[in-house]
């Protein structure tokens, strides 16, 4: 079946201007994650939606960023005004609910690689 | 310091050795412990996951836990070139949705 997928692949912006970075989960999956990925830094949690509502937002950096989920599927991550510390790849992940061991299984899709020039 | 400590490498071995991966972590609420596997240019994907302490063995990957020590292991046996990967592991308090990853290490198989 499909996986998480994002779009676009790559994007290059230039210093200032906004970008939205597009995340469809897998079907069904009601848990949705950003999670940023820069280099010598591993995974960063950005943010977490539960259908369309965001419990943990603790993880933005900035009020630079924005993320929102309608219908509980398709999210969006938008930053605002981009600098160059925003390089970096954008990873979103989906899940199903609470699993027998009390954790959820993310699955990951391949990620936006932003670059602000 | 960083909550959760992964040795970057990067880490070469010859084919079929014995390949030991790890983590420490100063948040002693953590207690789901999950190790990913990222090949290049590609969304990290799960390998396993350990609840509390111990151990857990899938096919030629076995995972360890010590929370005495604060210390987390993956162990794959017979390592294979498609092994080839950059190995994250990641840890979570029970019952919540946020994943604190270490950085990675990078591996390599050689043939």
């Amino acid at each position: 079946g499909a996986g998480v997928s994002q779009s676009p692949s790559n994007k290059v912006t230039e210093k200032g201007k906004d970008v939205e970075l597009r995340c469809d989960p897998i079907s069904g999956h009601t848990a949705l994650y950003w999670y940023r990925q820069s280099l010598g830094q591993g995974l960063e949690f950005l943010i977490y939606f539960q259908g369309n509502s965001a419990p943990d937002k603790s993880g933005l950096p900035s009020d630079r960023f924005s993320a929102e989920r309608t219908g509980g599927s398709v999210s969006t991550l938008t930053i605002q005004r981009t600098q160059q510390e925003d390089s970096a790849v954008y990873l979103c992940a989906s899940s199903l609910e609470v699993g027998l061991a009390g954790v959820r299984t993310q699955y990951f899709g391949p990620g936006t690689r932003l670059t602000v020039l | 310091q960083k909550e959760v400590e992964q040795d970057p490498g990067p880490l070469s071995v010859p084919e079929g050795a014995i390949v030991s991966l790890n983590c420490t972590y100063s948040n002693s609420a953590f207690q789901y412990f999950m190790w990913y596997r990222q090949y290049s240019r590609k969304g990290p994907e799960l390998l396993m996951y350990t609840y509390s302490s111990g151990n857990k063995e899938d096919g030629r990957f076995t995972a360890q836990v010590d929370k005495s020590s604060k210390y987390i292991s993956l162990f794959i046996r017979d390592s294979q070139p498609s092994d080839s990967a950059t190995y994250l592991c990641a840890m979570t308090p029970f019952g919540n949705e946020k994943l604190t990853f270490g950085t990675g290490t990078r591996l390599t198989i050689i043939p």
